[in-house]
C-alpha cells in the first residue's frame, strides 16, 4: 500500500510554544489530507480536511485559529498547534487518499505532550 | 453530518471462535465503509472495505456485510488467533470518485484469548 510518513513521532513542548507536525504522502500524490485526534482509549475524531491549495474544512468545534493546517503541495500537509496548552496533549494522526480512490493511509502519528 | 455507531466497546473470545462486531450509520448517501485494526500505539492498518453496490465481502478469515436499507454494517472474523487482538474502527465516508473524510465509530476492543 501507499506509504504515508508523519513527523515527528513524539514531542514535548512547554505550555505556551508552537509545535508543528508533517505528514507526508511518500510515494503517491495526495490532493486531500485528514488530521485526527485520539485520545487514549477512544477512536480518531476528525479535526480537519486539507485540501491542497486551499483553506482547510474544519470540523465544528476544532478552533482554526488553534490548529494551523497547511497543505502547500501535494504530497505535505502541516498541522500547527499554536500556544499549545496541556489539555492539548494528544495523539494526532494524519490520513491521506491517493487520487481517485477512497482508502485512506495514515500516518504513524504523533504523540504530542505539553507540560 | 454523518454518525457512526459501533457495537462492542470490547468483545472477549476464546481461540478459535467467531468475533462480530457492528456499525451503524445515519447519512443514506454514505457509500463506502472500510475497517481499521489499531494495535496499540500504531497507525491504524486497513482490513477490508465494502462499497454500497456490494452486500458482503470476504478475505480470508474476514468478512464484512452491508445492509443499506437498515444503514448498518458488520465485521466477522473467524477462527479467531490471538494476533486478531487489537482496536477494531469501522468508519464511513461518502467519497463518489473524490477523496470523502472517513467517519469513525468508537472503536472495539478484542482480546482473543489462547
Amino acid at each position: 500500500g501507499a506509504v504515508v510518513s508523519q513527523h515527528p513521532s513524539w514531542v514535548i513542548c512547554k505550555s505556551g510554544t508552537s509545535v508543528k507536525i508533517e505528514c507526508r504522502s511518500l510515494d503517491f500524490q495526495a490532493t486531500t489530507m485528514f488530521w485526527y485526534r485520539q485520545f487514549p482509549k477512544q477512536s480518531l475524531m476528525l479535526m480537519a480536511t486539507s485540501n491542497e491549495g486551499s483553506k482547510a474544512t474544519y470540523e465544528q468545534g476544532v478552533e482554526k485559529d488553534k490548529f494551523l493546517i497547511n497543505h502547500a503541495s501535494l504530497t505535505l500537509s502541516t498541522l500547527t498547534v499554536t500556544s499549545a496548552h496541556p489539555e492539548d496533549s494528544s495523539f494526532y494522526i494524519c490520513s491521506a487518499v491517493s487520487g481517485g480512490a477512497s482508502e485512506a493511509f495514515f500516518g504513524q502519528g504523533t504523540r504530542l505532550t505539553v507540560v | 453530518g454523518e454518525n457512526v455507531e459501533q457495537h462492542p466497546s470490547t468483545l472477549s473470545v476464546q481461540e478459535g471462535d467467531s468475533a462480530v462486531i457492528k456499525c451503524t450509520y445515519s447519512d443514506s448517501a454514505s457509500n463506502y465503509f472500510p475497517w481499521y485494526k489499531q494495535e496499540l500505539g500504531k497507525r491504524p492498518q486497513l482490513i477490508i472495505d465494502i462499497r454500497s453496490n456490494v452486500g458482503e465481502k470476504k478475505d480470508q478469515r474476514i468478512a464484512v456485510t452491508l445492509n443499506k436499507t437498515a444503514k448498518h454494517f458488520s465485521l466477522h472474523i473467524t477462527e479467531t488467533q490471538p494476533e486478531d487482538s487489537a482496536v477494531y474502527f469501522c468508519a464511513a465516508s461518502k467519497a463518489r470518485g473524490s477523496q470523502g473524510n472517513l467517519i469513525f465509530g468508537k472503536g472495539t476492543k478484542l482480546s482473543v484469548k489462547p
